[in-house]
């Protein structure tokens, strides 16, 4: 079966510092690969998806970015974290079809910065 | 007009009451329909694909109405654990498994 693997579930970054978050997937191959955030209370927001290794496709300009270095790997990386960078960060994966499939999610990350 | 729309709630009902919930969408195009469910500070978990005829998973059911851009959910049976938000989700139309997420609905089952 398929696991999606989401670390680290809880970090605190001071303002100005760099951020790398990763995402692995196993038990499948060539997944979409995504990235939310979700603020307190609000909803999901798309950050970044991709089909495939090394293709990226940012949803909203921010400070942010991310890349897929192998197959079943997203990373989501920031060089210096802004305060309004804080909240809950998720990983997701879903089959590559013709037709849209769920989503599946990881744990995701807790950040807070101060 | 938001793409997903849902009443936040809460919604607070007694345990084995009948409790539903509906959402609009605002992109006739869109094809595919779910209901995801979020505990509190936890990641959204699929609860159900929304098929057009309808469709029913144990005390869960899901209707479709794509002439009026509606979808809906009902729980029946209500129990402590089904306490959670749960969320509306749409694909976006043009290409790509792009999902819109509605900021979701809570339910409260109460002893």
């Amino acid at each position: 079966s398929q696991t999606i693997h989401q670390w680290p579930a809880t970090l605190v970054q001071p303002v100005g510092s760099p951020l790398s978050l990763e995402c692995t997937v196993e038990g499948t191959s060539n997944p979409n690969l995504y990235w939310y955030r979700q603020a307190a209370g609000r909803g999901l927001q798309l950050l970044f998806y991709s089909v495939g290794i090394g293709q990226i496709s940012s949803e909203v300009p921010q400070n942010l970015s991310a890349s897929r270095p192998q197959d079943r790997q997203f990373i989501l990386s920031s060089k210096k974290l802004l305060l309004s960078d804080s909240g809950f960060y998720l990983c997701a994966w879903s089959v590559r079809t013709g037709r849209s499939q769920p989503q599946h999610f990881g744990d995701g990350t807790r950040l807070s910065i101060l | 007009r938001k793409e997903v729309e849902q009443d936040p709630g809460p919604f607070n009902v007694p345990e084995g009451a009948t409790v539903a919930f509906n959402c609009t969408y605002s992109n006739s195009a869109s094809q595919s329909f779910f209901w995801y469910r979020q505990d509190c500070r936890k990641e959204p978990k699929l609860l159900m694909s929304v098929y057009s005829s309808g469709n029913e998973d144990g005390r869960f059911t899901a209707q479709l109405n794509r002439a009026s851009q509606y979808i809906s959910l009902l729980i029946r049976d209500s129990k402590l654990s089904d306490s959670a938000t749960y969320l509306c989700v749409v694909n976006r139309a043009g290409g790509g498994n792009k999902l819109t997420f509605g900021t979701g609905t809570q339910l409260k089952v109460e002893l």
